[in-house]
């Protein structure tokens, strides 16, 4: 069974541009989380879909949004990027989100320059 | 301004010893729990979970403690290999998908 898949791995853009991350969560996972990464602040959750839902959000900023399709694919976007959003961002899926633990992808490294 | 990184704390240990990881979580209300293992270069992989209603939990090589009086976790791994070195997470939730994550840390194994 593949696990989550994340692209790009990694991407490079200039302050104020935007970006789309995208996630396959493991066949048959409803949920998909996201989550950054960076060393000052650690792993903070973003949000979390459940069919096509947003059923959770974190304290990011409206600049951060993200969706999910029917087959449960996720994307984020990130628009006006600051130096700040620099970070491994990870994507995470269960099955319904309720029980069980999150499986991780390998995370897109975004830099911002 | 410039964010600091975390220095996260360190666990040397030797090849074969056995390793203590230890973690105080946030939330008295949170019901489940994780252990991760990050690998430079990848994702948080899952090594274990708990759930409120256990104080211990097996696995291979892997066992973890829980007291909800102290909200304390820790993960204990037997005959600790160069291949477990990573940085170990602890995580807490009572919501699904949002996981509130520990700081990490970081164990190294000499050979």
């Amino acid at each position: 069974k593949a696990g989550v898949t994340q692209t790009p791995r990694y991407l490079i853009k200039t302050r104020g541009q935007q970006v789309t991350l995208s996630c396959s969560p493991i066949s048959g996972h409803r949920s998909v989380s996201w989550y950054q990464q960076t060393p000052g602040q650690g792993l903070q959750f973003l949000f979390e879909y459940f069919s096509e839902t947003q059923r959770n959000k974190g304290n990011f900023p409206g600049r951060f949004s993200g969706r999910q399709f029917s087959n449960s694919r996720s994307e984020m976007n990130v628009s006006t990027l600051e130096l700040g959003d620099s970070a491994l961002y990870l994507c995470a899926s269960t099955k319904d989100g309720a029980t069980g633990a999150l499986h991780f992808g390998n995370g897109t490294r975004l830099t911002v320059t | 301004g410039e964010s600091v990184g975390l220095h996260l704390p360190t666990l040397s240990v030797q090849e074969g010893d056995n390793s203590i990881i230890n973690c105080a979580y946030s939330n008295s209300a949170s019901d489940y729990f994780i252990w991760y293992k990050q690998e430079s270069g990848k994702g948080p992989q899952f090594i274990i979970d708990i759930r409120s209603n256990m104080d211990k939990r097996q696995g291979q090589r892997v066992t973890v403690l829980l007291n909800k009086t102290v909200k304390h976790l820790s993960l204990q791994i037997a005959a600790t290999q160069p291949g477990d070195s990573a940085v170990y997470f602890c995580a807490e939730t009572n919501q699904g998908g949002k996981l509130i994550f520990g700081q990490g840390t970081e164990l190294s194994v000499k050979p």
